[in-house]
């Protein structure tokens, strides 16, 4: 089983639209969860920190969900500029810990 | 404020040639610094990281090798590049503070012919 599990996608969604994804982790002793975009070709950048009581930056919203070792990302009203694929990020919390990748997910927002 | 600084953007390298890409930090001191590879439309795989000078975690057996030489430098090597070599590498660091996140350079795309 990979540590972290995202689904591929691609997801098309029309602007406007709310879409979400979810990102599956297996080690329970995991302690610190990201959300990265990557665009075509380029480096990732990070989204948004994912904590435990859910968090919320404008359009986007992280939610944890310890118990069954997932998390997710909601984005509302998409925009065309959101199309990117989005990583889930996981590691632990010692500062030697590595910090893992699930695939990516790929969304297209079509105008 | 901190930045990455990764180079080359691009590189062509013939088979059994050898490499080396390099990786600087400034603005922060003590970063935990990691090597990426990304195969085309595929996901990140860890290849090193460190915590400190002289200290690299290896992830995965291959042909490469990384050096911390100084505290905030990086160095990704191989003696002999293979075909499968080819693709997107990237530099990471990140605080002594796990849930600060972590930043990546721009990138080395490489291409072994």
């Amino acid at each position: 089983r990979k540590e972290v599990e995202q689904d591929p996608g691609p997801f098309n969604v029309p602007e406007g639209a709310t879409v979400a994804f979810n990102c599956t982790y297996s080690n329970s002793a995991s302690q610190s969860f990201f959300w990265y975009r990557q665009d075509c070709r380029k480096e990732p950048k990070l989204l948004m920190s994912v904590y435990s009581s859910g968090n919320e930056d404008g359009r986007f919203t992280a939610q944890l969900n310890r118990a069954s070792q997932y998390i997710s990302l909601l984005i509302r009203d998409s925009k065309l500029s959101d199309s990117a694929t989005y990583l889930c990020v996981v590691s632990g919390y010692s500062s030697a810990s590595k910090i893992i990748f699930g695939s990516g997910t790929r969304l297209s927002i079509r105008p | 404020s901190q930045t990455i600084h990764q180079w080359p953007a691009t590189l062509v390298q013939p088979v059994g040639s050898p490499l080396s890409l390099e990786c600087t930090v400034e603005g922060t001191s003590n970063p935990n610094l990691y090597w990426y590879r990304q195969a085309a439309g595929r996901g990140l795989q860890l290849l090193f990281y460190s915590v400190g000078i002289g200290q690299i975690s290896s992830e995965v057996p291959q042909n490469l090798s990384a050096s911390r030489p100084q505290d905030r430098q990086f160095i990704l090597s191989s003696k002999k590049l293979l075909l499968s070599d080819s693709g997107f590498y990237l530099c990471a660091w990140g605080s002594y503070r796990a849930d600060y996140g972590y930043t990546f350079g721009s990138g080395t795309r490489l291409t072994v012919v």
